[in-house]
Order: C-alpha cells, then sequence, then structure tokens
C-alpha cells in the first residue's frame, strides 16, 4: 500500500462546478498536511496548508479527518484558472515529506 | 524576491558524461532536498540537508550525490548518468524539515 494515496482522475468538470478531491495516508504518526498545486512541468507551489479544525480560503477548503486518515481539498465555483495538479502531501516527522502522485483536475467552459 | 533557483531547466546529455545541477535560495533555509518526478510515481526524494555540511539518502539516492557546504546552496551531481535518471528534477528549501516546501522551478534531464 502507497503512503499516501489519490484518486488519479482525471476530474474534468464545467465551469462554477464543485469539485472534491481526497487523500489517505497510511501513517497515523503524521504530523503536518498540506495541499499543493503544480501546472504541467512547473514546480509544485504550496496551496494551503491542512489543520485539524479545516481551514478555508476563499473557494478552497481543506479538511482532515485523523481518525480515518484522510485529507479532503474542496474548490467550489471552479474557473478554467483551478486546472491543475493537486498533490497531497503529509509530514511524518523533521525529513519525511510523502507525496500523493497527483490528482489531475481540468475545468471546461 | 524569495526564491529557489535552478540551473538549468533543461539538460540533454549522453551516458557516462558527469553532470552537475545548481540550486540556490535566498531565504536562509535551513532545510533543502531534492526530488525527482517520474509519470505515475509522484515526487521522490533523492537526498535532502538538515543544515550546512549535514547530508543524508532520501529514498532513491543510488547514482546520485550532493553537498552543502554553504547554507544557500544544493548540488545535485550525476557522476555517471544512466538513462534511467531521465527525469524531471525539483530543488526545495524550507524553514525546517517538517515545514512546507518551496520549490524550484526544475530541471528537465535527458540521458541518451
Amino acid at each position: 500500500r502507497k503512503e499516501v494515496e489519490q484518486d488519479p482522475g482525471p476530474f474534468n468538470v464545467p465551469e462554477g462546478a464543485t469539485v472534491a478531491f481526497n487523500c489517505t495516508y497510511s501513517n497515523s504518526a503524521s504530523q503536518s498536511f498540506f495541499w499543493y498545486r503544480q501546472d504541467c512541468r512547473k514546480e509544485p507551489k504550496l496551496l494551503m496548508s491542512v489543520y485539524s479544525s479545516g481551514n478555508e480560503d476563499g473557494r478552497f477548503t481543506a479538511q482532515l479527518n485523523r481518525a480515518s486518515q484522510y485529507i479532503s481539498l474542496l474548490i467550489r465555483d471552479s474557473k478554467l484558472s483551478d486546472s491543475a495538479t493537486y498533490l497531497c502531501v503529509v509530514n511524518t516527522g523533521a525529513n519525511d515529506m510523502r507525496f500523493g502522485a497527483g490528482t489531475r483536475l481540468t475545468v471546461k467552459p | 524576491e524569495a526564491q529557489v533557483t535552478q540551473n538549468p531547466r533543461y539538460l540533454i546529455t549522453v551516458t557516462g558524461k558527469k553532470l552537475t545541477v545548481t540550486c540556490s535560495q535566498n531565504m536562509n533555509h535551513e532545510y533543502m532536498s531534492w526530488y525527482r518526478q517520474d509519470p505515475g510515481l509522484g515526487l521522490r526524494q533523492i537526498y535532502y540537508s538538515m543544515n550546512v555540511e549535514v547530508t543524508d539518502k532520501g529514498d532513491v539516492p543510488e547514482g546520485y550525490k550532493v553537498s552543502r557546504k554553504e547554507k544557500r546552496n544544493f548540488p545535485l551531481i550525476l557522476e555517471s548518468p544512466s538513462p534511467n535518471q531521465t527525469s524531471l528534477y525539483f530543488c526545495a528549501s524550507s524553514r525546517q524539515g517538517y515545514s512546507p516546501l518551496h520549490f524550484g522551478n526544475g530541471t528537465r534531464l535527458t540521458v541518451t
């Protein structure tokens, strides 16, 4: 079993749709969690950190469920510019950053 | 501007010809790391450094070397590149090992 698993997609949605990504992790000792966005052939960029209480940044909401060991990312009112690959990242220690393989999203007009 | 700078962006080389990919950060970060990204495999860590003169192996260190003589620089060295090292490489840094990573803009390496 992979340490961090994501649905690879692709997710193809119309503009304005709400889309949700889930990510599961295997190490119950994991301490911090992040969502990154990666555009084609470019570097990953931090989208948001994920806190136990859940957090929201504009149209993006991230949640953490420690009991079930998954994190989620919800994108509301999708824009064309949201098209990218979304990476789930889990940190279990001072140097143990584990990346999911990414979920590809395409938002269409 | 705070950034991680990698060079070169693109590199085509032949088997066995030593090469170095440079990485520099201007954020005074303690932690630096190298990753390779291959289709379907996600980002895999090659080497990391918690501080100056401290380096250690990641998940896929075979065929690579690194050094951390100064805080800002963390070059990746391929002494004898092979075709299976054809990949997209990213350098990253963070304040500390568990902080969010800042990535360089990548180096696409092709070894023929």
